[in-house]
């Protein structure tokens, strides 16, 4: 079946200590997001590919990178984690066609926990 | 401008009961209006969505209904069952250069006892 997997599903880092999360797709889709989840909140839109073209929302901290080496894969890194950057970190994929009926489509998402 | 208002913030019914969910947009350049489904720990999951253009779409036991003019939307789950149990965030979608963005709602959490 065509869908978003996200590995690790559950990551542990400590504070400071790097971590990378990653996210692949079968759909074919040449766009892909990143957002971060907390508790009992909406997922909220860290930054987004199209194709190759990356757009980051103007409230991402500087701490959040990410890669798309290829339009099949794409990698969310926290460089200094903090406390408040634990979080389950959401991934999803959409087509790009200028309007129709399709919409973003979410991976697993990741759970982290920062000790 | 960017905000989509949801409603309530908690649920509770009963099984067989009817569990409705209401949302409220203003910037009319929103274009398609998804319901996500997400249980603990997983991530949201489509369930049902809808075209500015039509009023009412059901899809099984739900069902959205449209509101174009009050800019209002709503979820309808009929016959709820506690497998229904879950957040459910309504979405607008702005279609813009190259990507689709959602704008999320805060969510309902939705809990049918039996």
């Amino acid at each position: 079946d065509a869908m978003v997997i996200q590995n690790p599903r559950y990551q542990v880092t400590q504070f400071g200590k790097p971590v990378t999360l990653s996210c692949s797709q079968t759909l074919n889709h040449n766009v892909m997001y990143w957002y971060q989840q907390k508790s009992s909140q909406a997922p909220k839109l860290l930054f987004h590919y199209y194709d190759k073209d990356f757009n980051n929302e103007a409230d991402t901290p500087d701490n959040f990178q990410s890669r798309r080496p290829n339009t099949s894969f794409c990698f969310l890194d926290i460089r200094s984690p903090g406390l408040g950057d634990a979080a389950m970190y959401l991934c999803a994929t959409s087509p790009w066609k200028g309007g129709g009926t399709d919409t973003q489509y979410f991976g697993p998402g990741t759970r982290l926990t920062v000790l | 401008q960017q905000q989509v208002k949801q409603s309530p913030q908690s649920l509770i019914v009963q099984k067989g009961g009817i569990s409705i969910i209401n949302c409220a947009y203003e910037n009319t350049a929103f274009d398609y209006f998804p319901w996500y489904q997400q249980f603990p720990g997983k991530g949201p999951a489509l369930l049902i969505a809808i075209r500015p253009d039509v009023s009412e779409k059901k899809e099984g036991r739900f069902t959205i209904s449209f509101n174009k003019s009050a800019k209002q939307f709503s979820l309808h789950i009929m016959d709820s069952q506690p497998g229904d149990s879950a957040t459910y965030f309504c979405a607008a979608r702005y279609s813009g250069a190259g990507s689709y963005q959602l704008t999320f709602g805060k969510g309902t959490k939705l809990s049918v006892i039996p």
